[in-house]
């Protein structure tokens, strides 16, 4: 079955990264994604990896896919306060249809 | 223009009462999706558009009834609510609803039923 977990609480002082990880059960899906989302609000697509790749970065975020062991990861280098969300890791189902299939999300807490 | 808006922001409806949500996106995006998130929880997909037909329905109960006008619209038709159904209701919208395609989602209305 399809299944997404991560870990639900990280807190990180201000400057320094943050790491979040997510693992996921179908070893057929083709893409992975990071959302954002602030209390209240919808969800900020933050960004995405195909799952041909390794390692994928855009200014402040790197994200690294493991598909052999099936473990994706978020790094935030330079954490902020605005930082502070929550983050849901998502996988594209395969099977022709656009599903994603989220975990439980970490709320990620930066601290002064 | 990357925006997918929702209308109302919040609701508070009786359990007796009709309304609908409304969501709209501009991207030219031809998938439209409906999710509902409860609190601390992920979002769950209810419903899938793609190119005005209803390709997807998760086995949601009937007082939950989708509409896709066009392309630029979607409702979400809401008659007898129960006090559980409340909760903060996402519509997303992609490209074409294919495998791969990426979402994008709108700020929610947060539904309150009585």
């Amino acid at each position: 079955g399809e299944d997404v977990e991560q870990s639900l609480f990280l807190s990180v002082r201000e400057g320094d990264s943050s790491v979040i990880n997510c693992t996921y059960t179908d070893s057929s899906s083709t893409y992975l994604y990071w959302y954002k989302q602030e209390p209240g609000a919808g969800l900020q697509l933050l960004t995405y990896i195909f799952s041909n790749m390794d390692m994928k970065q855009d200014q402040r975020l790197t994200v690294l896919l493991n598909k052999k062991d099936k473990h994706l990861s978020l790094r935030i280098a330079d954490t902020q306060t605005g930082d502070s969300a929550i983050y849901f890791c998502a996988e594209g189902t395969s099977g022709g249809y656009n599903k994603l299939i989220f975990g439980a999300g970490t709320r990620l807490a930066v601290h002064p | 223009d990357t925006e997918v808006t929702q209308t109302p922001k919040h609701l508070v409806m009786g359990m007796t009462n009709k309304k609908s949500l409304k969501c709209e996106q501009h991207m030219g995006h031809r998938a439209m999706y409906w999710y509902k998130q409860k609190a601390k929880k992920p979002p769950e997909l209810m419903f899938v558009y793609s190119y005005e037909k209803l390709s997807i329905n998760e086995s949601v109960p009937s007082r939950f009834s989708p509409e896709c006008p066009n392309s630029s619209l979607l409702n979400l038709h809401l008659h007898a609510l129960q006090p559980e159904d409340s909760a903060l209701y996402l519509c997303a919208s992609s490209h074409n609803g294919l495998e791969g395609d990426t979402q994008y989602f709108g700020p929610g209305t947060r539904l309150t039923v009585l």
